[in-house]
């Protein structure tokens, strides 16, 4: 089958770094993404990675490794906004819908 | 602002009832999919629509259907409410070539509550 695991909490502060891990378990592998979600709102999109290695957006950054099944999302310089839900995604086998994680919340104290 | 829309917004209704969701997806977009989300939940995937055809189903009820129009709009038809349906359901629309899967854009969503 296919699964994803990341962690279900974490927390930082303020103006931090933190590291969201999601790792995956497909028969066959097209890209990772991720997404935000804050409470009572819209999963949306961040980023996309389908080759290994970093990708950044500003203060956030994506990064993947293929051989090891295994990505994280980076955000740097966190803000009391960022406080919100992520999901990592890949595609199923069909490649026609993706298979979400069941989120971590981040938690940002000041 | 995603471009998608969804209506209603909120939906009370009784178990038992009948209600169907409407989304509007992006301009251009020809792929809509429908998310169930439980409180604290993650999102389950229930069904795609891909320029007005099924393409991909997930753990979608059969008391519950869905349709994409010509004009790209869907609608989700749920039946036989019960209270465990209760949640927010969303639609996301994508381009729908074979690696747009990655991006969606979502609507902001129904919540729907069974009383």
């Amino acid at each position: 089958g296919q699964s994803l695991e990341q962690p279900s909490e974490v927390t930082a502060v303020e103006g931090a770094i933190v590291q969201i891990n999601c790792t995956y378990q497909t028969s066959g592998f097209y890209g990772l993404s991720w997404y935000q979600q804050h409470d009572g709102g819209a999963p949306t999109f961040l980023s996309y990675n389908a080759l290994d290695g970093l990708e950044e957006t500003g203060r956030f950054s994506s990064f993947l490794s293929r051989s090891d099944s295994y990505g994280y999302l980076l955000l740097q310089e966190l803000q009391m906004k960022d406080s919100a839900s992520y999901f990592c995604a890949v595609p199923m086998d069909s490649n026609y819908q993706l298979i979400w994680g069941a989120g971590t919340k981040l938690i940002i104290k000041p | 602002d995603s471009g998608v829309t969804q209506t209603p917004k909120h939906l009370i209704t009784a178990t038992g009832q009948r209600v169907t969701l409407r989304c509007s997806p992006r301009s251009g977009d020809l792929s809509v999919y429908w998310y169930q989300q439980s409180l604290d939940q993650g999102l389950q995937f229930l069904i795609q629509y891909y320029n007005g055809e099924e393409r991909a189903k997930g753990n979608i009820l059969e008391r519950f259907s869905a349709q994409q129009f010509p004009d790209l709009h869907s609608e989700l038809n749920l039946s036989s409410l019960e209270l465990g349906d209760s949640a927010l359901y969303f639609c996301a629309s994508s381009v729908g070539r074979r690696t747009e899967p990655y991006e969606q854009y979502f609507g902001p969503g129904t919540r729907l509550t069974v009383t």
